[in-house]
């Protein structure tokens, strides 16, 4: 089982659409979490760290199920702007030298006119 | 306000040639990372440092060496390039223990190197 997992889509959704990407990890223990935004051929960027309460930002909104090992990320009224891969990321256990990021391979959106 | 600066942007290599991929970060990060990223198969972590003088193996270091001489400063070397080699290599750097939770990972630009 990969560590992070995630449906790959695309995902084509028209502008002003609610749409959700979940992923999965494989690691109980892993305690930081984050969605990265990456376009194409650009450097991922961090989009939002995820909390355990669940967090919002404009319209990202970010939750976590521990019990299940996933987190899920929440787009409300989809712009053209938004088209790009996210990448869902997760640290595994600290090592005491370093808290090493595994990222997934993404997931494409296309928001369409 | 740079962040992470990688050099250079782009290269071609024929097979057997060696190269250096230079990385700086001015945000006096504690952590150095070298990534691969290849279709289908997100970031692989190739090099990573937790400090000036240190490095260590991540999953995928055949083929490459690396050195952090001073903190500001990753260089990830190619001693004999390899058509496998062929990627889009990213340098990250970040705050060290908790503060990743926080601030995660700060990404360079990327280096796009074909290997003839």
């Amino acid at each position: 089982r990969k560590e992070v997992e995630q449906d790959p889509g695309p995902f084509n959704v028209p502008e002003g659409a609610t749409v959700a990407f979940n992923c999965t990890y494989s690691n109980s223990a892993s305690q930081s979490f984050f969605w990265y935004r990456q376009d194409c051929r650009k450097e991922p960027k961090l989009l939002m760290s995820v909390y355990s309460s669940g967090n919002e930002d404009g319209r990202f909104t970010a939750q976590l199920n521990r019990a299940s090992q996933y987190i899920s990320l929440l787009i409300r009224d989809s712009k053209l702007s938004d088209s790009a891969t996210y990448l869902c990321v997760v640290n595994g256990i600290n090592t005491g030298t370093a808290s090493k990021l595994t990222f997934g391979t993404g997931t494409r959106l296309q928001v369409t006119l | 306000n740079a962040g992470v600066t990688q050099t250079p942007k782009f290269r071609v290599l024929k097979t057997g040639q060696s190269m250096t991929l230079l990385c700086a970060q001015d945000m006096n990060h504690e952590y150095m990372y070298w990534y691969r990223q290849d279709p289908g198969m997100g970031l692989r972590l190739i090099h990573y440092s937790v400090g000036e003088g240190t490095t260590a193996k991540g999953e995928v270091p055949d083929g490459y060496n690396v050195s952090r001489l001073k903190k500001q400063n990753f260089l990830l070397g190619l001693e004999s390039a390899a058509p496998s080699q062929t990627s889009v290599y990213f340098c990250a750097s970040s705050y060290s223990g908790h503060l990743i939770a926080n601030y995660g990972y700060t990404f360079g630009s990327g280096t796009r190197l074909t290997v003839v």
